[in-house]
This record gives structure tokens, sequence and C-alpha cells, in this order.
């Protein structure tokens, strides 16, 4: 597609259930991220893949936070047993390759809402 | 990476000069200083980055001091769409890893 494009663009969901979070990065992008922003807040870094590895995870809050990346494209973003805490707007971003920063393209995000 | 310091919120009046200012007085000699924002609802937004020597394209300019410690964005003729907040981030160009965000600078401009 022509940017990144992330599903569902808005989540409502009960607390201790569990959700998905898809990113569909620009294709051939190698470099794939993850933030969280709280309402009113900066963006928080939760991970990082180069391909479909992801060197970097140590952004990721708990172990109910999990991340996987295919075939160098789609990435899903899984939250197991919600808490109200994780209420927030979840971005992804990708680019060329790792650190081309002037290419990082962001999706306009999904907004979660755990009642 | 250096960490960077932005005044939280600027006002800026339609079709004057928006001048954003960033001081990163810890900065290497390596690192960049790069621009995004972030206009309500969206993703961060690339604007401009640059080394040492003055930048400029079709959305900002960007004034590095000679001493590297601060940079100023400059949105030449700010519109009611330049409404956002705007990221100063000091980074290894290349690094890998991904980019930290700060609290960045709410500009509000108004007509």
């Amino acid at each position: 597609g022509a940017g990144v494009s992330q599903s569902p663009s808005n989540k409502v969901t009960e607390k201790g259930k569990d959700v998905e979070l898809r990113c569909d990065p620009i294709s051939g992008h190698t470099a794939l991220y993850w933030y969280r922003q709280r309402l009113g807040q900066g963006l928080e870094f939760l991970i990082y893949f180069q391909g479909n590895s992801a060197p970097d995870k140590s952004g990721l809050p708990s172990d109910r936070f999990s991340a996987e990346r295919t075939g160098e494209s789609v990435s899903t973003l899984t939250i197991q047993r919600t808490q109200q805490e994780d209420s927030a707007v979840y971005l992804c971003a990708s680019s060329p390759t790792s650190g081309s920063y002037e290419k990082l393209f962001f999706g306009s995000g999904t907004q979660l809402s755990v009642l | 990476d250096a960490k960077t310091t932005q005044p939280p919120s600027m006002d800026c009046a339609e079709g004057r000069a928006a001048n954003l200012p960033c001081n990163h007085s810890t900065i290497s000699g390596n690192e960049y200083v790069y621009w995004y924002r972030q206009i309500h609802s969206q993703g961060p937004q690339y604007i401009i980055h640059g080394l040492k020597n003055n930048e400029t394209n079709e959305m900002a300019s960007l004034i590095i001091t000679e001493d590297r410690k601060s940079s100023t964005l400059i949105l030449p003729h700010a519109t009611l769409r330049d409404t956002a907040v705007y990221y100063c981030i000091v980074r290894v160009d290349n690094a890998g890893n991904m980019l930290t965000f700060g609290g960045g600078t709410r500009l509000m401009v108004k007509p």
C-alpha cells in the first residue's frame, strides 16, 4: 500500500481480554517499530523489528505484551489479559532499513480502550 | 543519545514565521538533529534533519548553531494546519534501533 496501515483503527475491550493489533508496513521496508502513546503524553517505544527478528524488546512493559513479524511484512502486537492502563494509541512505523530516520513513516494508530 | 530540551508550548500568528528552539548541549560529533511533528490524531511525520550545516526543504528550515549545542526549526509562513506537537531528536544516523520522542513543543497557530 501507499502508507503504513494499522487495524483496527479503534478497539474497545473488556479488562482481562486479549487483543491483537495489526500493522502493515510500507512494502519493502525492513524495519518496523511499535510505540504506545497514552492520552496527552509522548511516544513510548515498545519494540523494533529488523526483518522478522526483534533485536530490541526493551520497551515491552510486561510479559503480557508480545509481538511478532512474518514474511518481513505484517506485524502483530498482542496484549494478553488487558488492563485499564493499557488504554492508549498504539502506533506502528516502518522504514526502508533500520536507522533510516528521515524515511520513517507512521501509521495512524490503533486507539485501544480497556473498560 | 544526547538529551534535548524544548519549551512545552508556543503560539504563533497565522502567516508569521514560527521559530521552534531546541537545546542539545551534550550532542556528539556524529549525532544528527531530527525534527518530527505530530498533528492531532495522526502519527508523527518527518520534517527535516541536519548535522552541522543549515538545511531547508519544502516544509521548513533548520538552523544549527556553530557549536551545535542548539538548533531552531523555522516554519516560514505558519498556517493553521501547522498546529501540532514538534519533536526535536538527536540521533546517530543509520544507528539502527528506535528514535526516542521526548515531550516536544506544542505549537498553536492562531488566526
